[in-house]
């Protein structure tokens, strides 16, 4: 059973409007989430994160909200560019010690310029 | 260039081949990782290593082997593998266990 689910494997959007890729997650244990992003042929690099001590955090272009009653997160990119195409995960890690990082199966964005 | 980086690139290898993946990372972390990403699935985590010591094996078969000679360098032996087990199979390293993970480029594995 997957406990990070990102349900929607591709999105589309047009250059310079916002971008929402959206996660959700099954396990309340989870206290720390993060974002990555893969090009092809490279491996995953790491974007933003978020604790669940908060609802919100942001950089740059780049903003992650936190909706622990609804057990969602999203990344908002705003404004998007072509170099933003790529795949995106969301991760999550349980509170505890735990090294494991569980990740959703990602959502590719396109850019259209 | 990448902090963590994995060799081969790409491998083909029958099911009785013995062959081996490496990953050296320059960025000084204590915690070296394999993951495992197959087709339409997510990133699966093989095995961790905390200061040289395996600290986690995630329920993978044992014609996996890792090996963890040092903190800057991780192996993956591989033995009479399966086609299923072709995937693209990612090292990574982090400052600590807890802390957000950096991905080598990755080892496209093929089993014939």
């Amino acid at each position: 059973d997957q406990q990070v689910k990102q349900n929607s494997p591709s999105l589309s959007v047009q250059e310079g409007r916002i971008s929402i890729l959206n996660c959700d997650y099954t396990n309340s244990m989870f206290d720390y989430f993060l974002w990555y992003k893969k090009y092809p042929a490279e491996g995953p690099t790491f974007l933003i994160s978020i604790s669940s001590i908060k609802d919100k955090n942001e950089d740059g272009r780049f903003t992650v909200f936190l909706n622990k009653s609804a057990k969602h997160l999203s990344l908002h990119i705003v404004p998007s560019q072509p170099g933003d195409s790529a795949v995106y995960f969301c991760a999550a890690r349980s509170k505890g010690g735990s090294e494991k990082l569980v990740f959703g199966k990602g959502t590719k964005l396109t850019v259209n310029p | 260039e990448t902090g963590v980086t994995q060799t081969p690139r790409h491998l083909v290898m029958g099911m009785t081949n013995k062959k081996s993946l490496k990953c050296e990372q320059h960025l000084g972390h204590n915690a070296m990782y394999w993951y495992k990403q197959s087709a339409k699935k997510p990133l699966e985590l093989m095995f961790v290593y905390s200061l040289e010591e395996r600290v986690e094996n995630n329920s993978v078969p044992s014609r996996f082997s890792p090996e963890c000679p040092n903190s800057s360098h991780l192996f993956l032996h591989l033995h009479t593998l399966q086609p299923e087990d072709s995937a693209l199979y990612l090292c990574a390293s982090s400052q600590d266990a807890r802390r957000e993970l950096f991905f080598g480029e990755g080892s496209r594995l093929t089993v014939l």
